[in-house]
């Protein structure tokens, strides 16, 4: 069974579009994450939900959205789609917010192209 | 703020052992978490260090020096299939917000 899945895997987009991603996770786990991944490999921090609350919030332009409807998903709306927004996003997951061996639980990616 | 800084590029043949240096300042620190990323592969966990000292598990080793700010990955009796990127990330003290290196690339030839 996929721990932590997003869809879609491949995204090819025009500039100026708007895209969502979905990510689902049925490990039980409270708190969810996206990151983005660029082409020099540097994965960075974008949001993280726990229990559907918002807890981390990076420098991220106000284009990207992220909604949890319950604790097991966490998806990303994306408005206006730029050039530079082509990168790999991780959707990811762990048991709770700090503290412990808790690491957290990666999907497979979404690697996300603007034409 | 948070610096973390890995080697780029590892090269090592297949049966040896590579160590991977991770030297890191961080705000806070609430552990260090050592993950492995296939190409085009997500990230999988692979050790946890919170505490100085090694952490052993199978082939892989884990170690850390909080003083110091220094970890390091120590891969023995390499095996193709090792060949990924490694990828140091330290916890800050808020939180469970990982900061990543850029990962270093190992290389395993036969």
């Amino acid at each position: 069974d996929t721990a932590v899945s997003q869809t879609p895997k491949y995204l090819v987009t025009q500039m100026g579009n708007d895209k969502s991603i979905k990510c689902e996770q049925n490990l039980g786990h409270d708190t969810m994450y996206w990151y983005k991944q660029d082409s020099k490999k540097f994965l960075k921090i974008m949001f993280s939900y726990n229990n559907k609350e918002l807890i981390i919030n990076e420098t991220v332009p106000n284009r990207f959205s992220p909604k949890s409807p319950d604790k097991a998903h966490l998806n990303l709306h994306i408005n206006s789609l730029e050039l530079g927004d082509s990168a790999v996003y991780f959707c990811a997951s762990s048991q709770r917010t700090g503290g412990g061996n808790q690491p957290q639980h990666f999907g497979d990616g979404t690697r996300l192209s603007i034409l | 703020g948070q610096n973390i800084d890995q080697p780029t590029e590892m090269t090592a043949t297949e049966g040896a052992i590579v160590q991977i240096n991770c030297t890191y300042q961080t705000s806070g620190f609430n552990g260090l978490f050592w993950y492995q990323q296939h190409a085009g592969e997500a990230p999988t966990f692979l050790s946890y260090n919170v505490l100085d000292g090694l952490e052993e598990k199978g082939r892989f080793s884990s170690f850390l020096s909080r003083s110091k700010g220094y970890s390091y990955l120590l891969l023995k009796e390499l095996q193709m299939k090792d060949s990924a990127s490694y990828l140091c990330a330290v916890r800050g003290a808020a939180g469970n917000k990982l900061t990543f290196g850029g990962g270093t690339r190992v290389l395993v030839k036969p």
